[in-house]
């Protein structure tokens, strides 16, 4: 059975630092798609990166990265030098591949994340 | 914007009635799911439709229903609400091939009194 765990619920940190979120997965599947997203305090749930399990390169986009360690069952999440505007609950999701397309979304509980100025 | 609309933003009614949530897929997009977001339970996978077929039941009731259209939009019914029913429910789509990606729309909140 497929499984998101974030464990940490809340965290909160000061304007320009850095801050990582964890998640961790659980699929008996060998090929699968991990997943974060963001949903900012107005609501919507914004798409922010798309993993294959078979890509364990690092990725890096502006002051996001991405580090994603299979033998740990991993998939953090960094914000370098957080921004107000970077306050929000993110979410990390797992989808099992199949060749008629791929399962559902299973999500983790979420973090959120506060950031303070 | 992520191309997913959903109509009504908000939604408020009582107990014991029924209500009818829509949503409009990205263009191209030929499947549509149904998430719920409530405090105790998380995001939950409802039920998802592919160019109009039934592909998949999550934790879907029984008191609740959906469809996809021929122009490929998707109805989410709930009935006989109950106050646990007041939730944020999330349509998603997506093109539905190995590498998708499953764009959502801002979401319908309903809260039921």
């Amino acid at each position: 059975a497929q499984k998101v765990t974030q464990a940490q619920t809340e965290i909160s940190v000061v304007e320009k630092e850095d801050v990582t979120l964890d998640c961790v997965y659980e699929t008996r599947d060998t090929t699968y798609y991990l997943f974060w997203y963001k949903q900012p305090p107005s609501g919507e749930l914004v798409f922010l990166i798309r993993r294959n399990s078979f890509d364990e390169q690092n990725e890096i986009s502006g002051r996001y990265s991405w580090n994603f360690q299979k033998s740990t069952s991993s998939f953090n999440f960094t914000i370098t030098a957080s921004q107000v505007v970077d306050s929000a609950v993110y979410f990390c999701a797992l989808s099992e591949a199949r060749n008629s397309g791929n399962t559902p979304l299973v999500f983790g509980k979420g973090t959120r994340l506060s950031v303070i100025a | 914007d992520s191309g997913v609309t959903q109509t009504p933003k908000h939604l408020i009614t009582a107990t014991g009635q029924r209500v009818t949530l829509r949503c409009s897929p990205r263009s191209g997009d030929l499947s549509v799911y149904w998430y719920q977001q409530s405090l105790d339970q998380g995001l939950q996978f409802l039920i998802q439709y592919y160019n109009g077929e039934e592909r998949a039941k999550g934790n879907i009731l029984e008191r609740f229903s959906a469809q996809q259209f021929p122009d490929l939009h998707s109805e989410l019914n709930l009935s006989s609400l109950e106050l646990g029913d007041s939730a944020l429910y999330f349509c998603a789509s997506s093109v539905l091939s190995r590498t998708d990606t499953q764009y959502f729309g801002p979401g319908t909140r309903l809260t039921v009194l």
